[in-house]
């Protein structure tokens, strides 16, 4: 079956300019995460969605980050007024929600602030 | 804070002998650890996973050993092949947490 997609793969933009970056995940994966890995880094957890339970933030790196989780399937992540730090892979990945499950990747938006 | 340690950026090892990924991590909250896979462009594919309740998982060509008192993970891939080339990552996680907390990765090469 379809594996998580995300959209687009590749994203470049100037230093405060507002991106959306989009993310399906797998059919039936009731949980959806969001990292990032910057350059020589690894993976940093950003945020969390289990079905309509309210998201976990908590990774989130400042306010200019937000996503949201439309009817429990495809997530947005937005950045607000984009700096160049925020340079960096962005990668989505589902799961079943059920404990110790692994989660499945997609292959992330490589997001470039010029 | 780095929880979750790959000490070794880089490892190169030849076709058909043994692979032998590290990874130290220093939260014994920890409970459950996975290693991915992953080549250039393309998101993690997961590998192989282990509870803190097992030592040794083995799939295929793929062992992943858990030493728990020295919190210690290692991945052990016999025997390699060329297209095993790829950086991996390990990751783990709290009990009753989601988050995946990684190490930086280690890049293998398997020389033909």
């Amino acid at each position: 079956g379809a594996g998580v997609s995300q959209s687009p793969s590749n994203k470049v933009t100037e230093k405060g300019k507002d991106v959306e970056l989009r993310c399906d995940p797998i059919s039936g994966h009731t949980a959806l995460y969001w990292y990032r890995q910057s350059l020589g880094q690894g993976l940093e957890f950003l945020i969390y969605f289990q079905g309509n339970s309210a998201p976990d933030k908590s990774g989130l790196p400042s306010d200019r980050f937000s996503a949201e989780r439309t009817g429990g399937s495809v997530s947005t992540l937005t950045i607000q007024r984009t700096q160049q730090e925020d340079s960096a892979v962005y990668l989505c990945a589902s799961s079943t929600g059920f404990s110790n499950q692994p989660q499945h990747f997609g292959d992330g938006t490589r997001l470039s602030i010029l | 804070d780095q929880q979750v340690k790959q000490n070794s950026p880089s490892l190169s090892v030849q076709e058909g002998r043994i692979s032998i990924l590290n990874c130290d991590y220093t939260n014994s909250m920890f409970d459950y650890f996975l290693w991915y896979k992953k080549y250039p462009a393309e998101g993690p594919t997961f590998l192989i996973s282990i509870s803190s309740i097992k030592d040794k998982n083995e799939d295929g060509r793929f062992t992943v050993f858990l030493n728990k008192s020295a919190k210690h993970l290692s991945l052990h891939i016999v025997p390699s092949q060329p297209g095993d080339s790829a950086v991996y990552f390990c990751a783990a996680k709290r009990n009753s947490g989601y988050a995946l907390n990684f190490g930086k990765g280690t890049s293998l090469l398997v020389t033909p």
